[in-house]
């Protein structure tokens, strides 16, 4: 069984400010793990994933990620916020071989001038 | 390239009327997902499709819900008797391949009155 938890509903950051968005994951297998982000009315888009080749990956938009196996974590991070970064950010693990994910609650990110 | 399209984007209909929902996955995707989304929750699995058999249909929530999907090409999700909990937006995604990325269309915000 596989579950995601992200921390913190809403996250309230200055532009320029690092962002930092945690998630964590249970599996019982090695898991695949993404990022996704949605912009208001639209669907989600793909900021990186994670398949194995590398414990941190970067993805779009100046965004990345470290696998951390000991700490079962996935935490998003951009060192310097954009207005455009305003968005809910979505964690997510898929382990099973349909390829379902199972997604996190979703962190509300709001960037403040 | 074309991504995933769904019609209609919006869809308002009366407690107890059945409703079609269509997706149209990306030209050679052979694994196409249904989600739904509902209001202030997280991304809840439907379906799972690989080619046109559905092995996965472990998330459709009760025997109201149906989908299908013609080859490797479109697929419809339908909802029989709507209820006022079927209200949520749904979202469809494709992959190359289960376990690949998965690429979502923009949605189908559905309102039961």
């Amino acid at each position: 069984a596989q579950s995601v938890t992200q921390l913190g509903s809403h996250v309230s950051v200055s532009e320029g400010a690092l962002v930092l968005l945690r998630c964590n994951y249970s599996s019982s297998v090695p898991p695949y793990l993404f990022w996704y982000v949605q912009y208001p009315n639209q669907g989600l888009q793909l900021l990186l994933k994670y398949t194995s080749a590398a414990t941190l990956v970067k993805g779009i938009n100046g965004f990345e990620a470290e696998f951390k196996k000991s700490e079962t974590s996935f935490h998003l991070t951009k060192p310097s916020a954009h207005m455009s970064d305003a968005a809910e950010y979505f964690c997510a693990v898929s382990d099973d071989s349909w390829g379902k994910l199972q997604f996190g609650a979703g962190t509300q990110v709001v960037v403040t001038p | 390239g074309a991504g995933v399209s769904q019609s209609p984007s919006n869809k308002v209909t009366e407690k107890g009327k059945d409703v079609e929902l269509r997706c149209d996955p990306i030209s050679g995707h052979t694994a196409l997902y249904w989600y739904r989304q509902r209001l202030g929750q997280g991304l809840e699995f439907l379906i799972y499709f690989q080619g046109n058999s559905a092995p996965d249909k472990s998330g459709l929530p009760s025997d109201r819900f149906s989908a299908e999907r013609t080859g490797e090409s479109v697929s419809t999700l339908t909802i029989q008797r709507t209820q006022q909990e079927d209200s949520a937006v749904y979202l469809c995604a494709s992959s190359a391949n289960r376990g690949r990325e998965q690429y979502f269309g923009p949605g189908t915000r559905l309102t039961v009155t």
